[in-house]
């Protein structure tokens, strides 16, 4: 079946630096591709999200980007916080044969900011 | 608070007992979904309602058994659970089925079975 992976299990980070987490999807169908972030004893929360049809989009000192050619998105997080680290995983919209919606998660990277 | 509560939190259960977990969401949304999250896997959907109605059972077995009395309540029955179904159970809502990419997910519960 399709995956979605992250490269990168763990990344730590100085604090103040900026952090690139990076996550390979293989369904080339997939129109719609979202971050969430998993702090310690919660549920995740959606950060950011991005459309096929776009290559960036910009939040509050996160950037996602995408490259279609080779089916990697990147999450960008500027000036890291100690609230910053927690586990960020992509997800990746797609549908199904049955004509129904899926979302496919990555396994997620465990990011430490490191004061 | 992402508006979805889930009870208990955590939740210690032998294999031969019975127990439900409970999730309620104040968002107004229709559709609801239960969640595994298991040490180093990808989030693993099980079930999905729309409008009360279960619309996906992703070959869940039979021990966990979901309820979903109105679009603001969601349970998860469990019997005779195995050890490997120790994880973080996850419940979320979305507006409807369509809008799946826009899920709100509450804080989990912990289940160990030992």
């Amino acid at each position: 079946g399709e995956s979605v992976g992250l490269h990168l299990p763990t990344l730590s980070v100085q604090e103040g630096d900026n952090s690139i987490i990076n996550c390979a999807y293989s369904n080339s169908a997939s129109d719609y591709f979202i971050w969430y972030k998993q702090e310690s004893g919660k549920g995740p929360q959606f950060i950011i999200d991005i459309r096929s049809n776009m290559d960036k989009r910009q939040g509050q000192r996160v950037t996602v980007l995408l490259n279609k050619t080779v089916k990697h998105l990147s999450l960008q997080i500027a000036a890291t916080q100690p609230g910053d680290s927690a586990v960020y995983f992509c997800a990746e919209k797609w549908i199904s044969n049955f004509g129904n919606e899926k979302l496919t998660f990555g396994t997620g990277t465990r990011l430490t900011i490191i004061p | 608070e992402t508006g979805v509560t889930q009870t208990p939190r955590h939740l210690v259960m032998g294999m031969t007992n019975k127990k439900s977990l409970k999730c309620e969401q104040h968002l107004g949304h229709n559709a609801m979904y239960w969640y595994k999250q298991s040490a180093k896997k990808p989030l693993e959907l099980m079930f999905v309602y729309n409008f009360k109605e279960q619309t996906e059972n992703n070959s869940v077995p039979s021990r966990f058994s979901p309820e979903c009395p109105n679009s603001s309540h969601l349970f998860l029955h469990l019997h005779t659970l195995q050890p490997e179904d120790s994880a973080l159970y996850l419940c979320a809502s979305s507006l409807r089925r369509e809008t799946a990419y826009e899920q709100y997910f509450g804080p989990g519960t912990r289940l160990t079975v030992t």
